[in-house]
């Protein structure tokens, strides 16, 4: 059983607002990533962490940061909420090892009006 | 650079009707292969892996193979249900320390009854 939390789940919010979505997980992983899936359900890698205090953008550029002081948590933050950034944001996490599963935390709906 | 191309959707099958979503990919190496489902509103989640040529994954009655002659991972199930409705990923990783999955783009599976 996967324990990886995302929060919140639905989010609504203005144009110009910063916002935090939240990532946890229980498992010990070292490792950390951010995906946007876009209404097609195509994932796009935006963010991902190897360890605490390292952080990398992925394929699909973001206007979003991230940061890693904790192991276990990895939040996300846009600075200025616009329409375009409303999507469904998936967190994952996984081990070390070669074929080590990656597990998905349940998502934030976002949505900027 | 890696690749995964799996058949597109959506994809409408009766209760009890066979299903194949075919997966194959492009990847250097030896990598390891993964199905991935997502029911609505949630989060990806493992449904079947294999890490070395010939292996078979198994899991929930779906079964996928790992045939290295021609880069193909497709997913079967005998006898679909209604619950099986989802959207399906395939994936890879390629090792060499790269600890990134590429996913296809997804497949919807809507089942009826």
């Amino acid at each position: 059983e996967a324990d990886i939390y995302q929060t919140p789940r639905y989010l609504v919010i203005g144009t110009g607002k910063k916002i935090t979505l939240e990532c946890s997980q229980t498992m010990g992983h070292d490792k950390m990533y951010w995906y946007q899936q876009d209404p097609g359900m195509e994932l796009h890698l935006i963010h991902y962490s190897y360890g605490v205090n390292s952080t990398e953008k992925g394929d699909l550029s973001s206007e979003s940061t991230v940061s890693r002081i904790r192991t276990e948590h990895f939040p996300l933050t846009l600075e200025s909420a616009r329409p375009s950034h409303t999507s469904q944001y998936l967190c994952a996490s996984r081990d070390s090892g070669r074929s080590d599963t990656q597990y998905f935390g349940p998502g934030t709906r976002l949505t900027v009006l | 650079g890696n690749s995964v191309t799996q058949m597109e959707g959506p994809v409408t099958l009766s209760e009890e009707a066979f299903l194949t979503i075919n997966c194959t990919y492009t990847a250097t190496g030896y990598p390891s292969l993964f199905w991935y489902v997502q029911y609505p509103g949630e989060g990806l989640q493992l449904l079947l892996k294999a890490t070395k040529a010939d292996d078979k994954g198994s899991n929930k009655g779906f079964e996928a193979t790992y045939r290295k002659e021609t880069t193909s991972f497709h997913l079967e199930k005998g006898s679909v249900q209604v619950s099986d409705s989802a959207v399906y990923f395939c994936a890879l990783d390629s090792g060499a320390g790269s600890y990134q999955l590429t996913f296809g783009k997804g497949t919807k599976l809507s089942v009826i009854p």
